[in-house]
């Protein structure tokens, strides 16, 4: 079946030591996004790509990168990770950017940080 | 902006009762209108859409109708199960914001046997 992967399901990292996770898909979609959702809250978009260009939103800290080497796959890395970035990290993919694109979710990193 | 805006929870019902989750939205424009449902510990599943003023989305029982008068997409379910017990997000895209999903803030719902 046609996915949106993302290992591992559960990432432990230490404050301050760089993380990476990880997401792929068989969709062959054109965008793939990255979204923090905390305890109770709704999630929040970090930041997309459309093939390779990369939009950021406005307010994602410096400290959340994304790299996307090919269609298939796409990173978000953590540069220094604080207590407030513990969250679930969930990565979603759509056709496009049209209005009636579904986005299509993945199951989810959730990150602790000690 | 844009922005979403639905019942907070938790939503506690009986096995079999009625269910309604209000949305309602402000929009610069004319967004898509999703709801999508998150089981605990898991990422989220799209539930239904509806794209233009009147149309309803269905599935699994649950319907929606995007309303632009009243600028709403009500959930609702006839009669609930145990296993619809979830967290319900609804949410709009429109081209001009890139498609990014905006999420109302999600009612958490609880159906008891």
């Amino acid at each position: 079946d046609a996915m949106v992967i993302q290992n591992p399901r559960y990432q432990v990292t230490q404050f301050g030591k760089p993380v990476t996770l990880s997401c792929s898909q068989t969709l062959n979609h054109n965008v793939m996004y990255w979204y923090q959702q905390k305890s109770s809250q709704a999630p929040k978009l970090l930041f997309h790509y459309y093939d390779k260009d990369f939009n950021n939103e406005a307010d994602t800290p410096d400290n959340f990168q994304s790299r996307r080497p090919n269609t298939s796959f796409c990173f978000l890395d953590i540069r220094s990770p604080g207590l407030g970035d513990a969250a679930m990290y969930l990565c979603a993919t759509s056709r496009g950017t049209d209005k009636q694109e579904t986005q299509y979710f993945g199951p989810g990193t959730r990150l602790l940080v000690l | 902006g844009n922005s979403v805006t639905q019942m907070e929870g938790p939503v506690t019902l009986s096995e079999e009762a009625f269910l309604t989750i209000n949305c309602t939205y402000t929009a610069t424009g004319y967004p898509s209108l999703f709801w999508y449902v998150q089981y605990p510990g898991e990422g989220l599943q799209l539930l239904l859409k509806a794209t233009k003023a009147d149309d309803k989305g269905s599935n699994k029982g649950f319907e929606a109708t995007y309303r632009k008068e009243t600028t709403s997409f009500h959930l609702e379910k006839g009669s609930v199960q145990v296993s619809d017990s979830a967290v319900y997000f609804c949410a709009l895209s429109l081209k001009a914001a890139g498609n990014k999903l905006t999420f109302g803030g999600g009612t958490r719902v609880l159906v008891k046997p």
